[in-house]
């Protein structure tokens, strides 16, 4: 079946420093990629998204390149803000069958300090 | 951002008594999923829908029952909660496979 596997955490930054967060995947098929957000208190916003190999999906600073032939879409950001401090999630979409469903990885913990 | 809410946010409740929990939108999507977010295990997917009346289980089902009777709203019951069901629950919509997901706050359901 379909798994996501996320580097362990949690991270802590010191402001302005540089993120990667490590995704990698397994699934059948051509699944599309997704980094979700997810602040304190509040329900999973989509960060940035790719739906086929080589694309790279941006937002906010953000960025994660779809690469096939490692089965990864990692996620960076050049300088990170206090503001970014949140749980980052990596999801895959089942492209199979005509009923679509994300897989999540666990998630991960990022703290940036001041 | 996408119109959904949940009802309630907050529910304390004593082990084996019914509980429902709602999510209502306004974007007239056509699929609608329930997660469940316990530290360690990330999201895991309880059931969904596929459209009004269509409904199928996701990995963690047992224990719960949905119902779509209306395209807006998709409700969640734990038939007789138990505390292995205390956890955060968080409803999703998109417009069609394979599309992004969009979530509601979350409610946070404590079964003591």
């Amino acid at each position: 079946g379909n798994s996501v596997t996320q580097m362990e955490g949690p991270v802590t930054l010191s402001e302005e420093a540089f993120l990667t967060i490590n995704c990698t995947y397994t699934a059948t098929g051509y699944p599309s990629l997704f980094w979700y957000v997810q602040y304190p208190g509040e329900g999973l916003q989509l960060l940035l998204k790719a739906t086929k190999a080589d694309d790279k999906g941006s937002n906010k600073g953000f960025e994660a390149t779809y690469r096939k032939e490692t089965t990864s879409f990692h996620l960076e950001k050049g300088s990170v803000q206090v503001s970014d401090s949140a749980v980052y999630f990596c999801a895959l979409s089942d492209l199979t069958g005509a009923n679509s469903k994300l897989t999540f990885g666990k998630g991960i913990t990022l703290s940036v300090r001041p | 951002d996408a119109g959904i809410t949940q009802s309630p946010r907050h529910k304390v409740t004593e082990t084996g008594t019914p509980v429902t929990l709602r999510c209502h939108q306004t974007e007239n999507h056509r699929y609608m999923y329930w997660y469940r977010q316990d530290p360690g295990h990330g999201l895991r997917l309880i059931h969904y829908s596929y459209g009004v009346k269509d409904t199928d289980k996701g990995e963690v089902s047992d224990g719960y029952s949905v119902s779509r009777s209306k395209t807006e709203d998709f409700l969640l019951t734990l038939e007789s909660a138990t505390s292995s069901q205390t956890s955060v629950y968080f409803c999703a919509i998109s417009p069609r496979a394979p599309y992004e997901q969009y979530f509601g706050p979350g409610t946070r359901l404590t079964v003591t």
